[in-house]
């Protein structure tokens, strides 16, 4: 079955400064690659996705890159804010509607 | 739009006691739903999947018998924990799937069995 490599688990960075999430995928059928933002005590929030037929998506200071052949895709998150303090996670999944994988997750901390 | 309610948010119960969590899609139509278990600081770990009017169908190592799930309608399923003991207590989140194959999650229910 589909297997979901993190990495880093930990990423500290400064107000202002880029962070990047890699994750990589298992299955060449998977084709779906949300990524989410997990508050303490909270349910997990999509905050953006990609599917395969498209190789990066930005969505304001959001970005994810996608490389089908290195089965490889990545959170960017440009002028962090201490608001954007969380555990992130990425996942996976196969057309078909079938559930997602997830990554073990990265908690990220931006410090002003 | 796409949200997804759980309920109760937080319960505490006996060990041997039975306990229902329900998800409910709020403001669209859900023909699937997810349940997941997540255990501090760990990630998701898919329990079940369930499909509205069709049996549940179960991850390896989960077993049916204790977590019934039923998926009754297209906005409602509910997680029984049966004969709940402390090896039970986590965080359940339940999903809802979209129009695609994105999925919406409920804020989670932290289930305390003493």
């Amino acid at each position: 079955g589909e297997n979901v490599e993190q990495h880093p688990s930990t990423l500290s960075v400064q107000e202002g400064d880029s962070a990047v999430i890699k994750c990589t995928y298992s299955d060449s059928a998977s084709n779906y690659f949300p990524w989410y933002k997990q508050e303490l005590g909270k349910g997990p929030q999509l905050i953006i996705d990609i599917r395969s037929n498209v190789g990066e998506k930005k969505d304001q200071r959001i970005a994810v890159t996608l490389n089908k052949t290195a089965k490889h895709f990545s959170l960017h998150i440009t002028e962090t804010q201490p608001e954007d303090s969380a555990v992130y996670f990425c996942a996976a999944s196969i057309q078909a509607g079938t559930a997602l994988i997830f990554g073990k997750g990265t908690t990220l901390s931006v410090s002003s | 739009g796409a949200v997804v309610s759980q309920h109760p948010s937080r319960v505490i119960c006996k060990s041997g006691t039975s306990v229902k969590i329900e998800c409910r899609s709020l403001d669209f139509q859900a023909t699937t739903m997810f349940w997941y278990r997540q255990f501090p600081k760990q990630s998701l770990m898919l329990m079940a999947t369930s499909n509205e009017g069709s049996k549940a169908t179960y991850e390896q190592g989960v077993e049916k018998d204790k977590f019934l799930i039923n998926h009754a309608s297209l906005t409602l399923s509910t997680l029984t924990v049966a004969s709940a003991h402390p090896e039970d207590s986590s965080f359940y989140i339940c999903s809802a799937r979209g129009t695609a194959y994105e999925q919406y999650f409920g804020p989670g229910t932290r289930l305390t069995v003493t």
